[in-house]
């Protein structure tokens, strides 16, 4: 089952500027973790954030998380060719110890 | 980091023949291992929920009979597609949560399965 809704589907940027992707989802959470993958290939874990937090920062990424509205943002600053790929929220749902994914953002930019 | 490795890394067959997807923790043990089944262009959908020497928990919707999962250790977990048909072609993920660290769960590279 599907946990919620990433926004947008698709996202298509110029090389150098900023990406945004959100992802909101529907019952509590222990913690909620972001992905990437490329076409046809397996997922690269990216950063993970827990319920206790609400800004979590690695790299280039930054990661934000209001529970009580459950939703999750994630932005990439600075964008590189190579950040072309799908990205994905998985929420680690409270009491039930397992990931549910979000539908992901395709994620294109342009160089 | 931690590997989780699955086997094969593709699959071809035909209509009505079945297939076994093993999936390994390498270097950690791994209460839990969990499948995921992915169609292009979409995300990963949880079909089961497997916990070593117990039954797997499987998602609704997610035929037990057909999608059989055996986790007979604590770093072996395998999916067998039972009479396999074309509609069943699609990108097979396990993952596995670390027994020490509980909220770590690692991704196997993902089996393609094809069924002509």
């Amino acid at each position: 089952s599907q946990q919620g809704e990433e926004d947008p589907q698709a996202l298509s940027i110029q090389e150098g500027e900023n990406a945004t992707m959100n992802c909101s989802y529907k019952t509590s959470i222990n913690n909620l973790q972001w992905y990437r993958q490329n076409s046809g290939r397996g997922l690269v874990h990216l950063i993970l954030i827990r319920s206790n937090e609400r800004e979590k920062h690695s790299g280039r990424l930054r990661v934000t998380l209001d529970t009580s509205k459950k939703s999750s943002s994630l932005l990439i600053t600075a964008s590189r060719a190579a950040d072309t790929a799908s990205y994905f929220c998985a929420t680690d749902v409270q009491g039930a110890q397992k990931l549910v994914f979000g539908q992901g953002t395709r994620l294109t930019i342009n160089p | 980091g931690a590997v989780v490795s699955q086997h094969p890394s593709w699959v071809i067959c035909k209509s009505g023949t079945s297939v076994k997807i093993e999936c390994r923790s390498l270097d950690f043990q791994a209460t839990t291992m969990f499948w995921y089944r992915q169609f292009p262009k979409q995300s990963l959908m949880l079909m089961a929920t497997s916990n070593e020497g117990s039954k797997a928990t499987y998602e609704q919707g997610v035929e037990k009979d057909k999608f059989l999962i055996n986790h007979a250790s604590l770093t072996l977990s395998t999916l067998t597609v039972t009479s396999a048909h074309p509609e069943d072609s699609s990108f097979y993920i396990c993952s596995a949560r670390d027994l020490v660290k509980a909220d770590t769960q690692y991704f196997g590279p993902g089996t393609r399965l094809t069924v002509l």
